[in-house]
């Protein structure tokens, strides 16, 4: 079975400019969860999807959004980016009725 | 609000020598404490959840326990493939129907030959 994958895995974005983040879960996983990760902070939760609708929203400023679509793909919005957004970006799914969630490789957003 | 304090920061062992990892934790009613391994440059990989104290959970040489304050990563005999940042996790039962989890710092584990 494949594994969660994101894309793109590197990119290099410039302050002010917006990204947009892309993940596929494991196929009959509806539920897909965001996370950040840096150096100082550690992981932490941005919000987690189910059917197409958000579920729970972690402490980040509205320029961090998501979606999701209905076949249960996600894609997370970053604008007016900031230094400080530099970070890996993980996505995470699981099945309905599972606590486990599986990651995917990250997305690697330098902002210069 | 959850904490997960994960100590030490970063471990060095040789070859063959057992050892623990500790994450100690403050959560809202725990709902699982889960136990990922994270190699550089990848997305965590998930090992272990555990949902009640007194439970026990293993693989390979790893073996995960979980008290009402804290849980455990034993590793046995470790091998230099073992060298990876160990991620704990929790959920509470705050969060309902989603799977918000709280992650600690990490300890970073180097197994030299």
């Amino acid at each position: 079975k494949a594994g969660v994958t994101q894309t793109p895995r590197y990119l290099i974005k410039t302050r002010g400019q917006q990204v947009t983040l892309s993940c596929s879960p494991i196929s009959g996983h509806r539920s897909v969860s965001w996370y950040q990760q840096t150096p100082g902070q550690g992981l932490q939760f941005l919000f987690e999807y189910f059917s197409e609708t958000q579920r729970n929203k972690g402490n980040f400023p509205g320029r961090f959004s998501g979606r999701q679509f209905s076949n249960s793909r996600s894609e997370m919005n970053v604008s007016t980016l900031e230094l400080g957004d530099s970070a890996l970006y993980l996505c995470a799914s699981r099945t309905v009725s599972n606590n486990e969630q599986f990651f995917g490789p990250g997305t690697r957003l330098t902002v210069l | 609000e959850d904490q997960v304090t994960q100590s030490p920061e970063a471990l060095r062992l040789q070859e063959g020598e057992s050892s623990s990892l500790n994450c100690s934790y403050t959560v809202s009613g725990l709902r699982g404490l889960f136990w990922y391994r994270q190699d550089p440059g990848k997305g965590p990989e998930f090992l272990f959840t555990l949902y009640s104290a007194g439970e026990e959970k293993e693989k390979e040489r790893l073996k995960a326990t979980l008290t009402k304050k804290e849980s455990f990563l034993h590793i046995t005999a470790p091998k230099p493939e073992d060298s990876a940042t160990y991620l704990c996790a929790v959920r509470n039962q705050i969060s309902g129907s989603a799977r918000q989890l709280t992650f600690g710092s990490g300890t970073q584990l180097t197994v030299l030959p």
